[in-house]
């Protein structure tokens, strides 16, 4: 299958900074790029869905404002955590679907943040 | 709105089959996807199965749809210890805007 990559699989940052995770496509394009959280235990949570050269949508109760995406090309996507605080501390998953209404859709090894 | 569920466990003897259960309620639901996710991963696709199939058969994977009931099956011949993992059970619809629906897994663990 196609392989999607992130980029730091760990990071610990201290409370009130930000944290930037990358997500890339190696193998193919993806014009649709969707990031979820992972709270232990539990099933994966969609947070907004990325399409390169438009804005994200967002979930509902997902804030644009602390979550910053960005799609700037057809093999990466960015996610910024802002002001990041404990609660902030998930296990954070990009995906990557092949193509608009392609049925396959391939995820990153995900990104732990923890934040102290 | 949309969902799908998934027992929480499952326990196997090892060599025995393992079989995951699922059911959805979305009607429209077009893909059918079975995710594995080892500790500290991401998921990893294992198979899938398009609404208008019955059965596809992958090596030890065999998944089984029966649309009518919104069930839907995975069962892994022979399992082995690799196999202990996390089992997603996911959904979602043909078009381009279709969000992928997960279930909350099913843990599967393996006796000697």
């Amino acid at each position: 299958g196609a392989v999607v990559s992130q980029h730091p699989s760990r990071v610990i940052c201290k409370s009130g900074t930000s944290v930037k995770i990358e997500c890339r496509s190696l193998d193919f394009q993806a014009t649709t790029m969707f990031w979820y959280r992972q709270f232990p235990k539990q099933s994966l949570m969609l947070m907004a869905t990325s399409n390169e050269g438009s804005k994200a949508t967002y979930e509902q109760g997902v804030e644009k404002d602390k979550f910053l995406i960005n799609h700037a090309s057809l093999t990466l996507s960015t996610l910024t955590v802002t002001s990041a605080h404990p609660e902030d501390s998930s296990f954070y998953i990009c995906s990557a679907r092949l193509g608009g209404a392609s049925k396959e859709q391939f995820f990153g090894p995900g990104t732990r943040l923890t934040v102290l | 709105g949309e969902d799908v569920e998934q027992s929480l466990f499952l326990s196997v003897r090892e060599g025995d089959s393992s079989v995951i259960n699922c059911t959805y309620t979305d009607s429209s639901s077009t893909y059918l996807y079975w995710y594995k996710q080892e500790p500290g991963a991401g998921l990893q696709l294992l198979t899938y199965i398009f609404s208008n199939m019955d059965m596809k058969q992958d090596q030890r994977l065999t998944v089984l749809l029966n649309k009518k009931d919104k069930h839907l099956s995975l069962r892994i011949a022979d399992t082995q210890t690799g196999d202990s993992a996390i089992y997603f059970c996911a959904e979602r619809g043909y078009s381009s805007a279709s969000k992928i629906i997960f279930g909350s897994g099913t843990r599967l663990s393996i006796r000697p």
